[in-house]
């Protein structure tokens, strides 16, 4: 069965860096595109990222370009996403999400539990 | 990117019918017939609904069922449970391969 396990998320400090995982299992990991969500404390899901199942390609929000950094290593199975430069705004649960099997592709079938992250001085 | 325009709540009584609506542009609902939907629980991740516009993945209850007209997407659940009682949220393929949400619709079992 499809797990997507996300990791690195933590409490840090306005205008630092960190880096979050999300290991894949369950699937060709190198088929699929993948994407990073965040749901900020009581708020909606917003979208974060994409990268291609190739990482030829990757989109980002305009909140976060510039800042954010999505990456894949195939050979580990793993998303990862680098976050510099982080806002307290940037506080938030951060999922990751798999590229949908069936018809267009462009929704997100299975998701991960999810890993928050506390922007904070 | 600014988020589809989704009503902050619904709600309905066990076995009525309810609507969820969702707004966007002709670059992203009314562009592409790439909608989707998802639900979620208190402490929990989303799960898919509904996909491409009307679209439902296996093992999701046909009591769901998801439509289009011009820049605005529904999501209409039938025959109301007390587990549908939940957020729901819309998704959408943008122009330039970038996404958005709605902003999310709080639906209550009465």
């Amino acid at each position: 069965q499809v797990q997507l396990v996300e990791s690195g998320g933590g409490v840090v400090q306005p205008g630092t860096s960190l880096r979050l995982s999300c290991a894949a299992s369950g699937f060709t990991f190198r088929s699929y595109g993948m994407h990073w969500v965040r749901q900020a404390p009581g708020k909606g899901l917003e979208w974060v990222t994409t990268i291609s199942y190739d990482g030829s390609d990757k989109s980002y929000a305009d909140a976060v370009q510039g800042r954010f950094t999505i990456s894949r290593d195939d050979s580990k199975n793993t998303l990862y996403l680098q976050m510099n430069t982080l806002r307290t705004e940037d506080t938030a649960v951060y999922y990751c999400a798999k590229r949908g099997t069936s018809g267009s592709h462009k929704h997100l079938d299975y998701w991960g539990q999810g890993t928050p992250v506390i922007v904070s001085s | 990117q600014s988020a589809l325009t989704q009503p902050a709540s619904v709600s309905g009584s066990p076995g009525q019918s309810i609507t969820i609506s969702c707004t966007g542009t002709s670059s992203d609902v009314g562009g592409y017939n790439y909608v989707s939907w998802y639900q979620q629980h208190p402490g929990k991740a989303p799960k898919l609904m509904v996909y491409d516009v009307s679209d439902r993945p296996s093992g999701v209850s046909n009591r769901f069922s998801g439509s289009k007209s011009g820049n605005t997407a529904s999501l209409t659940i039938s025959g109301l449970q007390a587990e549908d009682e939940a957020d729901y949220y819309c998704f959408s393929y943008s122009s330039i391969n970038t996404r958005v949400f709605g902003g999310g619709t709080k639906l209550t079992v009465l």
